[in-house]
């Protein structure tokens, strides 16, 4: 089945850092979605990605849509504390709109 | 407005008991979903309604069983569960696929469900 590779796994960052983190797969995708998740809550979508190539940002938050549609990264300027939680990147076929495919996740800590 | 709502938040029964888990949206979205999360892993898709019909179900165990009374509400009965089905459940709603090849989900912030 269809697969998401998502890199880091984790990553320890000193607070004001910048961030960066990716998500590739053998299929091509037509949506990308990027969701953080703090402990015991629900995904929060973050940005989500309509077109190849496209450029979105959410604050600090900025993602691109690879041209290739197989690819899509996530950065984060300037890190504070709360950045901290769990980055899920996740897509959708085109002929699954309905299903979300996940990545396995980056777990983010930041260090005052 | 991009809220869901999820009840109740933490849930421990036994594995004789019968329990509901209920899922609330108002955003005029036609197509719900339950996923189960384990602790570090991504969601996994369990059921999704679309147009409140039953659309998707992947291969879940009978233990589990959707419901979807309206278009706004979704509902998960659960029945004689195993330890290990503890896991956070989370539903989530989308607007449902209108031609235009986005569809995007939104979470509640899940039922912590552990069976003893």
């Amino acid at each position: 089945g269809q697969q998401l590779n998502q890199s880091p796994q984790s990553m320890f960052i000193q607070e004001g850092e910048d961030v960066s983190m990716n998500c590739t797969s053998s299929s091509i995708f037509n949506t990308w979605l990027w969701y953080k998740q703090d402990p015991g809550e629900g995904p929060v979508l973050l940005i989500a990605l309509y077109k190849a190539g496209e450029l979105t940002s959410n604050g600090r938050l900025t993602a691109q849509f690879g041209i290739t549609r197989k690819d899509s990264f996530l950065n984060i300027s300037a890190s504070i504390p709360s950045d901290v939680g769990i980055y899920f990147c996740a897509g959708q076929l085109l002929t699954s709109y309905d299903k979300v495919i996940f990545g396995p996740g980056t777990s983010l800590s930041v260090i005052p | 407005d991009t809220e869901v709502t999820q009840t109740p938040k933490h849930l421990v029964m036994g594995m004789t008991n019968k329990k509901s888990l209920k899922c609330e949206q108002h955003m005029g979205h036609r197509a719900m979903y339950w996923y189960k999360q384990k602790a570090k892993k991504p969601p996994e898709l369990m059921f999704v309604y679309s147009y409140e019909k039953l659309s998707i179900n992947e291969s879940v165990p009978s233990r589990f069983s959707p419901e979807c009374p309206n278009s706004s509400l979704l509902n998960l009965h659960l029945h004689a569960l195993q330890p290990e089905d503890s896991a956070l459940y989370l539903c989530a709603s989308s607007q449902a696929y209108s031609g235009m090849g986005t569809d995007t989900q939104y979470f509640g912030p899940g039922t912590r469900l552990t069976v003893l």
